[in-house]
């Protein structure tokens, strides 16, 4: 079946603009989430979706960053105001959170932010 | 806070050869250990998800164990193939289940 899909796979924007990454997860799938892979920093968790309940935000570096996840389906993440640091791959990933034994997060291609 | 160390950071062997990877984590509150195999501009592909309460996963050329109580996860690839040059990264899960702790990967590359 398809995978997490990510758009776009590539942007590049301007510092001081806003940007809007999106994520479609894995049909079914309940849980969603967000993290950044940068040089040098690895992968770090952003934020976390499960169903109607209130996400975990506690990854997120600064208030530039938010996010939102419409219907229980689609998620998008926005940075506004970018700044260089931002530059980084933006990875989502979704699992079918309910039982210990479904807790694998299956990952998105990710999408390439260059902030110049 | 949880930590999450891979050793060696790089590896290179010939064609054919064993190899073990390396994994530490620092509180053995773990749900789960992932091992994510990711190739040079793409995302992660899950290779192995061993629970808590489990000691190893196997698939194919690959074992993967883990010792909760001494924070530590081992990879092993059997019999290695140039195919399996890429980044190897592991990751724990919090007792939450909300988040995957990385660690920041061996590079490992197999010669022809």
């Amino acid at each position: 079946g398809a995978g997490v899909s990510q758009s776009p796979s590539n942007k590049v924007t301007e510092k001081g603009k806003d940007v809007e990454l999106r994520c479609d997860p894995i049909s079914g799938h309940t849980a969603l989430y967000w993290y950044r892979q940068s040089l040098g920093q690895g992968l770090e968790f952003l934020i976390y979706f499960q169903g109607n309940s209130a996400p975990d935000k506690s990854g997120l570096p600064s208030d530039r960053f938010s996010a939102e996840r419409t219907g229980g389906s689609v998620s998008t993440l926005t940075i506004q105001r970018t700044q260089q640091e931002d530059s980084a791959v933006y990875l989502c990933a979704s699992s079918p959170k309910g039982l210990p034994s479904d807790n694998e997060q299956f990952f998105g291609p990710g999408t390439r932010l260059t902030v110049l | 806070k949880q930590e999450v160390t891979q050793i060696p950071a790089a590896l290179s062997v010939p064609e054919g050869e064993n190899l073990v990877l390396n994994c530490s984590f620092t509180d053995s509150a773990i749900y789960n250990l992932q091992w994510f195999r990711q190739d040079p501009g793409k995302g992660l592909t899950s290779l192995l998800l061993i629970q808590s309460s489990q000691r190893e996963q196997t698939s194919g050329r690959l074992n993967a164990s883990l010792d909760k109580s001494s924070g530590r996860s081992t990879l092993y690839i059997a019999a290695s193939q140039p195919g399996d040059s890429a980044t190897y990264l592991c990751a724990v899960c919090n007792q939450a289940g909300t988040a995957l702790i990385f660690g920041k990967g061996t590079t490992l590359s197999v010669s022809s």
